[in-house]
């Protein structure tokens, strides 16, 4: 059974710019979770998704938003890129809300 | 709403000795307790999970955890540590239609 795919697995982009992250859960799961994770402020949730719709929402601003789509894949975006979204984007699925979460390899994103 | 507290940030462990990293949560009912280990610039992985029943679970890489009700307690330990249990760990607890919550973390360092 495939694991979590999260692409790309590394970006560099420049302040201002906007970006978009990519992961495909396991097959059958219906739930996908975002984590923001930085040396200072550890794991941090962004927001979770199931079936479409966004269950749950952490406290980051506006420019950061997800959506997901029929298949259970998940891409979130970031706008307007700052310096402190430098860090490591890890994505998670599981078969509900709740319930044990699998995760990808995460994406390291450089904002330069 | 629901909450882990992981109290050690830092645990360095001989080679060869035991090794046990604390948990404790605030949730209601009984919630779904998690361990996950993450390798540096890697995702999570779980190592055990607790649902309901046994109180002592078993999971990968010999680690052992002990739901302890009483005490709002999920304690990981393993017997005999090697150097690539050197990472770090982290606690979560979830619960039906609400997404997971991490502790902070834990960072392990096995020296020789």
């Amino acid at each position: 059974k495939a694991g979590v795919t999260q692409t790309p697995r590394y970006l560099i982009k420049t302040r201002g710019q906007q970006v978009t992250l990519s992961c495909s859960p396991i097959s059958g799961h219906r739930s996908v979770s975002w984590y923001q994770q930085t040396p200072g402020q550890g794991l941090q949730f962004l927001f979770e998704y199931f079936s479409e719709t966004q269950r749950n929402k952490g406290n980051f601003p506006g420019r950061f938003s997800g959506r997901q789509f029929s298949n259970s894949r998940s891409e979130m975006n970031v706008s307007t890129l700052e310096l402190g979204d430098s860090a490591l984007y890890l994505c998670a699925s599981s078969v509900r809300v709740g319930t044990e979460a699998f995760f990808g390899q995460g994406t390291r994103l450089t904002v330069v | 709403a629901q909450s882990v507290t992981q109290p050690d940030i830092h645990i360095t462990v001989s080679e060869g000795a035991s090794l046990e990293l604390r948990c404790n949560y605030s949730y209601g009912a009984t919630p779904y307790l998690f361990w996950y280990v993450q390798s540096p610039g890697q995702g999570l992985q779980l190592l055990l999970k607790y649902f309901s029943g046994d109180t002592l679970v078993q999971g990968i890489k010999g680690f052992e955890a002990e739901f302890k009700r009483s005490q709002s307690s999920f304690n990981l330990r393993k017997p005999s540590v090697h150097w690539s249990d050197a990472a770090e760990y982290f606690c979560a607890v979830g619960s039906n239609d609400y997404k997971l919550s991490f502790g902070a973390g834990t960072t392990v360092t096995v020296r020789a």
